[in-house]
């Protein structure tokens, strides 16, 4: 079945860059995606790759996928307090487009 | 701000009662997908309408219900609460059918279940 994991926490320090990893299991994943969400608050989507690309950068934000792993990371460069938050992978695959999450990681940014 | 909205913000509800969450989607977005996020769980995929059809559900039983109508916006339905269903209610609006793959999320019901 359809399943993705992610580490629970992270801690880092502010100016330092942050690595969020995940990884999935279905095979014909579509796209994967990485949103945030802060405390009592929705989901803003960060950003999005396409499987057959192998990386895609954004910014601050550098997405790497190894699809023959089935492993996806996210950097965030120079990591600021404002980006403390819940990060969670999903990925997506056929005409739904219905979004598997990952159970998130908390990114705790200290000074 | 995604343009995604979603009411009320906050629900409590007992046991056994039934209740209505409603969204309204992105303007120009056709479908509109649901999802439940417990307390300290990522969102899981309760169902997705797509022009005012069922299209594709998740693991969750028929008291879970839905409607799209023809401005897209939608309902969710839980009818026979369990104190389970106690989460973060969380509706998406996207474009289905384009290259677009993007989906919107709304801010969320939390619904309380006594």
């Amino acid at each position: 079945g359809e399943d993705v994991e992610q580490s629970l926490f992270l801690s880092v320090r502010e100016g330092d860059s942050s690595v969020i990893n995940c990884t999935y299991t279905d095979s014909s994943s579509t796209y994967l995606y990485w949103y945030k969400q802060e405390p009592g608050a929705g989901l803003q989507l960060l950003t999005y790759i396409f499987s057959n690309m192998d990386m895609k950068q954004d910014q601050r934000l550098t997405v790497l996928l190894n699809k023959k792993d089935k492993h996806l990371s996210l950097r965030i460069a120079d990591t600021q307090t404002g980006d403390s938050a819940i990060y969670f992978c999903a990925e997506s695959s056929g005409n739904t487009d219905k979004l598997i999450f990952g159970t998130g990681t908390r990114l705790q940014v200290f000074p | 701000e995604t343009g995604v909205t979603q009411s009320p913000t906050h629900l409590i509800k007992t046991r056994g009662q039934q209740v209505t969450l409603r969204c309204s989607s992105q303007s120009g977005h056709n479908t509109v997908s649901w999802y439940q996020q417990a307390l300290g769980q990522g969102p899981q995929f309760i169902f997705q309408y797509y022009r005012e059809e069922e299209n594709g559900r998740g693991n969750f039983p028929p008291r879970f219900s839905g409607l799209q109508f023809p401005n897209y916006s939608s309902e969710l339905n839980v009818n026979a609460l369990e104190l389970d269903d106690s989460a973060l209610y969380l509706c998406a609006s996207s474009l289905v059918g384009t290259a677009n793959t993007e989906a919107f999320f709304g801010q969320g019901t939390r619904l309380t279940v006594v």
